[in-house]
C-alpha cells in the first residue's frame, strides 16, 4: 500500500522547475505532501482531498488525479531553500470509517547555485 | 505556538535492552502519532491515538513495542527488548483533527534517533 514516488532524486539549478510524482495502486481519499531537511522533522506542504479541495502552501502547487490515483507536486523557480526530501502520503479507506495514511520512500531534491 | 517536544534527542543502547521515548504534543491537539523512520525511508506509522484512545496500532510490533497516552496529552513509546533492526528515528506528530480521515496537517517533532548495537 506504500505509494511509489518518482524520481528518487533530482538535482536542479536555482530558478529551474521540478515535478515530483506519487502514485498508488489503491483508490485514494487524500494525498499529503511533506518536506524534510536533513536531520529535521518533516514539514507540511499540502493536502489534496478527494473532490478537489486543497489545503496548503502558498508557493507550491499540486494536482490530484483521483481516477489515476496519482498526484504531482510542482516546484517552480526553485530556491536553495527547496532542497530536502519530499514525501507523499496517500490515504486510503481501510474499512467502515477507517482510514490509513502511508508515506512513500521520498524524493531527494537538491538545488544548487 | 510551541511545537511538538520529544526526548531524548539521541539514544544508544545494546540489543535486548529496553528504551523509552517521550512526546509532548502541541497543546489542544487531540490526535497523536508515533512514526518509525528508517534511514532512507519514509515515516512508517506505528500507532495513532485520538485523545487517549488507540485508533490504529496495526503496524506496531506488539511483542516488543508498547505505547500509552495518559490523560490524552503526553505519550510514551517503549521498546523491550530492542533488536538491531529497531535502529531508526522515532518521530512523534500531533494534529488538531478529530475524526476518521486525516484532513488536517501533522506537526512533527524533531525525533529521537535510536541506535541499537
Amino acid at each position: 500500500q506504500q505509494p511509489v514516488q518518482s524520481p528518487q532524486a533530482v538535482i536542479l539549478r536555482e530558478g529551474e522547475d521540478a515535478v515530483i510524482n506519487c502514485s498508488s495502486s489503491k483508490a485514494l481519499y487524500s494525498v499529503h505532501w511533506y518536506r524534510q531537511k536533513h536531520g529535521e522533522a518533516p514539514v507540511f506542504l499540502m493536502i489534496l482531498l478527494k473532490g478537489g479541495e486543497q489545503k496548503g502552501h502558498e508557493k507550491i502547487s499540486a494536482s490530484f488525479n483521483e481516477k489515476k490515483q496519482q498526484s504531482s507536486l510542482y516546484l517552480t523557480a526553485s530556491q536553495l531553500s527547496y532542497s530536502g526530501t519530499y514525501f507523499c502520503g496517500t490515504e486510503i479507506r481501510t474499512g467502515a470509517g477507517s482510514y490509513q495514511l502511508t508515506f512513500g520512500k521520498g524524493t531527494k531534491l537538491s538545488v544548487i547555485p | 505556538e510551541a511545537g511538538v517536544a520529544q526526548s531524548p534527542r539521541y539514544k544508544i543502547i545494546e540489543k535486548r535492552q529496553s528504551v523509552a521515548f517521550w512526546c509532548n504534543p502541541i497543546s489542544g491537539h487531540a490526535t497523536l502519532y508515533w512514526y518509525q523512520q528508517i534511514l532512507g525511508q519514509g515515516p512508517k506509522l506505528l500507532i495513532q491515538f485520538q485523545n487517549n484512545g488507540v485508533v490504529d496500532d496495526s503496524q506496531l510490533p506488539k511483542d516488543r513495542f508498547s505505547a500509552e497516552r495518559l490523560k490524552g496529552v503526553d505519550s510514551t513509546l517503549k521498546i523491550q527488548p530492542a533488536k538491531l533492526e529497531d535502529s531508526a528515528v522515532y518521530l512523534c506528530a500531533s494534529s488538531r483533527f478529530v475524526g476518521s480521515a486525516t484532513n488536517e496537517k501533522l506537526f512533527f517533532g524533531s525525533g529521537t534517533q535510536l541506535s541499537v548495537l
